[in-house]
């Protein structure tokens, strides 16, 4: 199963918005609604922000949105704040399988 | 509250074999998944495997199958994930991370917590 694909980073000025996408196959990303994204900052455990493609879990601001088009799916940040400067990973069911994202890194100017 | 607490780091001889535990507290072991994930230095993360607790049953990654053991174990709330035949490309931070339900009972592919995380090095 290989790695979804991330773009390795992105950045925005604060205020802005931002979005990565994240392109798989159709066997997993196409065949699914079961697309989630994760924030991680240094040194910290990943945090859920986005399941089953566009879902907030309680708690993650509505500045955090979630879409899908055939093979890609995409996480918009609205409102950039510094503290979203993180490393941002999807995540994909494949079959009984879950494969991550490469990774994208925001830079918040 | 829900917690996943994993053990202390580990230093590793190549060839040598980890295992790591994941305790957990704050709801019932047995309702929920729970997964492995492996993070290298500096690098994204691997989804190595889960293990349903209520009956031990397991799926485990490609690219980890034959090395990778998953067990849990319901009389302590602990899972556990084994990793054999050490080489120094698994020098890496390990996470066990809890799958999510949604309100319904269904699972939403999505791991909502997470463990502090375990560093094994493997280094002759």
């Amino acid at each position: 199963q290989s790695a979804l694909t991330q773009p390795a980073s992105v950045s925005g000025s604060p205020g802005q918005s931002i979005t990565i996408s994240c392109t798989g196959t159709s066997s997993d990303v196409g065949s699914y609604n079961l697309v989630s994204w994760y924030q991680q900052h240094p040194g910290k455990a990943p945090k859920l922000m986005i399941y089953e493609v566009n879902k907030r879990p309680s708690g993650v601001s509505n500045r955090f949105s979630g879409s899908k088009s055939g093979n890609t799916a995409s996480l918009t940040i609205s409102g950039l704040q510094a503290e979203d400067e993180a490393d941002y990973y999807c995540c994909s069911n494949a079959g009984s399988s879950r494969v991550f994202g490469g990774g994208t890194k925001l830079t918040v100017l | 509250e829900v917690q996943l607490v994993q053990s202390g780091a580990e230093v590793k001889k190549p060839g040598a074999t980890v295992k790591i535990s994941c305790k957990v507290s704050g709801y019932t072991f047995t309702d929920y998944y729970m997964h492995w994930v492996q993070q290298a230095p500096g690098k994204g993360l691997e989804w190595m495997g889960l293990v349903d607790p209520e009956d031990g049953k397991t799926i485990y990654s490609e690219k980890f199958q034959g090395r990778v053991t998953i067990t849990a174990d319901t009389s302590t709330d602990t899972a556990y994930m084994e990793l054999s035949s050490l080489k120094s490309e698994d020098t890496a931070v390990y996470y066990c991370a809890r799958n999510y339900y949604d309100s319904s009972g269904l699972s939403t592919g999505a791991f909502d917590i997470w463990g502090q995380g375990t560093m094994v090095t493997v280094s002759s």
